[in-house]
């Protein structure tokens, strides 16, 4: 099925430092969600992006609506190791009800 | 916790054979969606309910079938299993209307010997 490139697939990053993902399509959506999974559980909902150029902070995470819609950018700063686990970002376009997700951002933190 | 109920948990059976997974969703929501997520696999969209229809549907196998009834719980039906249906089978609810983020459950293991 359709899905959205996210990058980088993994990454692995010390405690401490800060980390940028992106998610990119060639379609135009209008809402962007991001969302975390952590092993045996579902993905929760982190942020939702509903505006071109919007960006939302949920405590150390900061999440932009890319200005040309076509892309989404998540931030955590000042890693720990709870941030570990798989960052998925999913895009609705107008006039649908199907959101699409991305590949995945696979985080791991080494202490 | 989320809010979205998925029983059972886990689940083992064996290739031919039929099962049913169940999801209660957010109180309040009216919109049902199922995804598969195989190991190390991103979520592929199966179908999607509202209030009783279906809205959209996606990569969903003849094998597969799901419906949500007047209290808005939800079932997902897997016959003729094969060893490649083994997955995560995740139920999402949302409010419905245009932009709601869909909220998950824990899903439901599924392994087929």
């Amino acid at each position: 099925g359709q899905q959205l490139n996210q990058s980088p697939q993994s990454m692995f990053i010390q405690e401490g430092e800060d980390v940028s993902m992106n998610c990119t399509s060639s379609s135009i959506f209008n809402t962007w969600l991001w969302y975390k999974q952590e092993p045996g559980e579902g993905p929760v909902l982190l942020i939702a992006l509903y505006k071109a150029g919007e960006l939302t902070s949920n405590g150390r995470l900061t999440a932009q609506f890319g200005i040309t819609r076509k892309d989404s950018f998540l931030n955590i700063s000042a890693s720990i190791p709870s941030d570990v686990g798989i960052y998925f970002c999913a895009g609705l376009t107008s006039g649908t009800y199907k959101y699409i997700f991305g590949t995945g951002t696979r985080l791991k933190v080494l202490a | 916790d989320s809010g979205v109920t998925q029983t059972p948990k886990h689940l083992i059976t064996a290739t031919g054979q039929r099962v049913t997974l169940r999801c209660s969703p957010r109180s309040g929501d009216l919109s049902v969606y199922w995804y598969q997520q195989s190991l190390d696999q991103g979520l592929q969209f199966l179908i999607q309910y509202y209030n009783g229809e279906e809205r959209a549907k996606g990569n969903i196998l003849e094998r597969f079938s799901a419906q949500q009834f007047p209290d808005l719980h939800s079932e997902l039906n897997l016959s003729s299993l094969e060893l490649g249906d083994s997955a995560l089978y995740f139920c999402a609810s949302s409010a419905g209307t245009p932009n709601q983020p869909q909220h998950f459950g824990d899903g439901t293991r599924l392994s087929i010997l």
